[in-house]
């Protein structure tokens, strides 16, 4: 069955200090993946695709097929990181299926 | 500017008593998502519109309906809503499901 998993529901980090949000997935074809951001009353938008291999906001997200992984990473974090993250997979059909979401919380 | 518009940001509704939520959008894209987010939890498609063709997942309950008369409209219809059904409602497109969905700012659903 095709799922993502996201194992945590809150991350808190100092600001400065290096992010990993976890995403893992299960999916029997080649996926597309993609992190979207959700921030404090706002619309969830899209953060970065893996198939851009592209940097938003500093943040980078690579693709590793035999761990089935996608984690989203940055270097240093900054308190306007600070945000509902969700992992998502899109599927041959292309319905986007989410992860439940991992709170980032960037202190000062 | 919003593209994918979704109105009310909040509705309340009473137990049992029909309610519609809409979507419009600016982009012209073919492909209109509804979801349902419950609180802490992933957002769940419930349906999609691929042109004017409806697509409805294997488990979204018969109470839940959708309507897309045009391009740019798409209605949400809950038919007699429960206490379960309280949520928040996401809609979104996309060009033929490819790169990323647009989403709308959600609506808010309170059964009382």
């Amino acid at each position: 069955a095709q799922r993502v998993t996201q194992p945590e529901k809150l991350l808190s980090v100092f600001k400065g200090a290096p992010v990993e949000l976890k995403c893992n997935y299960s999916y029997s074809g080649s996926p597309e993946l993609f992190w979207y951001v959700q921030y404090s009353r706002q619309r969830l938008q899209l953060l970065l695709r893996h198939i851009s291999r592209e940097s938003i906001k500093g943040f980078t997200a690579d693709l590793n097929k035999g761990e089935t992984s996608f984690h989203l990473k940055k270097p240093f974090a900054q308190e306007e990181d600070s945000a509902m993250y969700y992992c998502a997979l899109r599927d041959s059909s292309y319905k986007l299926i989410f992860g439940s979401g991992t709170r980032l919380l960037v202190r000062p | 500017d919003a593209m994918v518009i979704q109105n009310p940001r909040y509705q309340v509704t009473q137990f049992g008593k029909p309610v519609t939520l809409s979507c419009s959008q600016t982009l012209n894209h073919n492909v209109m998502y509804w979801y349902q987010q419950k609180s802490s939890q992933a957002p769940k498609l419930l349906f999609h519109y691929y042109d004017k063709d409806f697509n409805n997942e294997a488990d979204t309950p018969d109470n839940f309906q959708s309507r897309r008369p045009n391009t740019s409209f798409c209605f949400l219809d809950i038919r007699s809503p429960g206490l379960g059904d309280a949520a928040m409602y996401l809609c979104a497109t996309s060009r033929d499901g490819n790169y990323g969905y647009t989403f709308g700012s959600g609506t808010r659903l309170t059964v009382v």
